[in-house]
């Protein structure tokens, strides 16, 4: 298997416009989260989805950022507007409910000007 | 709610042993992690130990739970130039669903 796959690996933005982060889990995964990394706040949950619904939304910074889940094999999370400090590296996550090991996308690093 | 604490920086030299310490605070918590983060990439599992064990050894990786304490420990030996990285500790959280991750210990191995 490829892994957890993340797009894209960088995005460099101007404040208000429109960001769309995506993320291909790991086939026959049925949760998925997304996490954001920074220096002061180190790593923290988002959101994260079972069977491609979200289960918990609570980490959401604000309603500029939402996220989706269509169908097993996609995931995105949308920041609109986007701010300059919305700047981090995002990952996406996903494991088997059965299995104890979360796997890590590559993230994406997020600069908004 | 959750909470796990680590120290942010650990210096050590090549050929020397590295122990990087964690606490977390919920006690229900199944199992605990070790997580590798080398520049620029994403996190990778180094191990994890399920809460009714108090040691797990995987080669140069010894990790030591003391549930009483809520202290988890990873122990590498033989620190190489290529250990260096920041390692995460993490615990499931009460639901035993997510991941709750410490700040991170940046490790520098000097040769």
């Amino acid at each position: 298997d490829a892994g957890v796959i993340q797009s894209p690996r960088h995005e460099v933005t101007e404040m208000g416009q429109e960001v769309t982060l995506r993320c291909k889990p790991i086939s026959g995964h049925d949760y998925l989260f997304w996490y954001r990394q920074t220096m002061m706040r180190g790593l923290e949950l988002l959101i994260y989805f079972n069977n491609n619904v979200p289960i918990d939304d609570s980490g959401m910074p604000e309603d500029r950022f939402s996220a989706k889940m269509p169908n097993a094999s996609f995931s995105t999370l949308k920041i609109q507007p986007s701010e300059p400090r919305d700047s981090a590296v995002y990952f996406c996550a996903s494991r088997h409910s059965t299995n104890e090991k979360l796997f890590f996308g590559s993230g994406t690093q997020l600069s908004v000007l | 709610g959750e909470d796990v604490e680590q120290s942010l920086f650990l210096s050590v030299r090549e050929g020397d042993s590295s122990v990087i310490n964690c606490t977390y605070t919920d006690s229900s918590s199944t199992y605990l992690y070790w997580y590798k983060q080398e520049p620029g990439a994403g996190l990778q599992l180094l191990t994890y130990i399920f809460s009714n064990m108090d040691m797990k050894q995987d080669q140069r990786l010894t990790v030591l739970l003391n549930k009483k304490d809520k202290h988890l420990s990873l122990r590498i030996a033989d620190t190489q130039t290529g250990d260096s990285a920041i390692y995460f500790c993490a615990e499931m959280d009460g639901t035993g669903t997510a991941l709750i991750f410490g700040k991170g210990t940046t490790l520098s191995v000097s040769s």
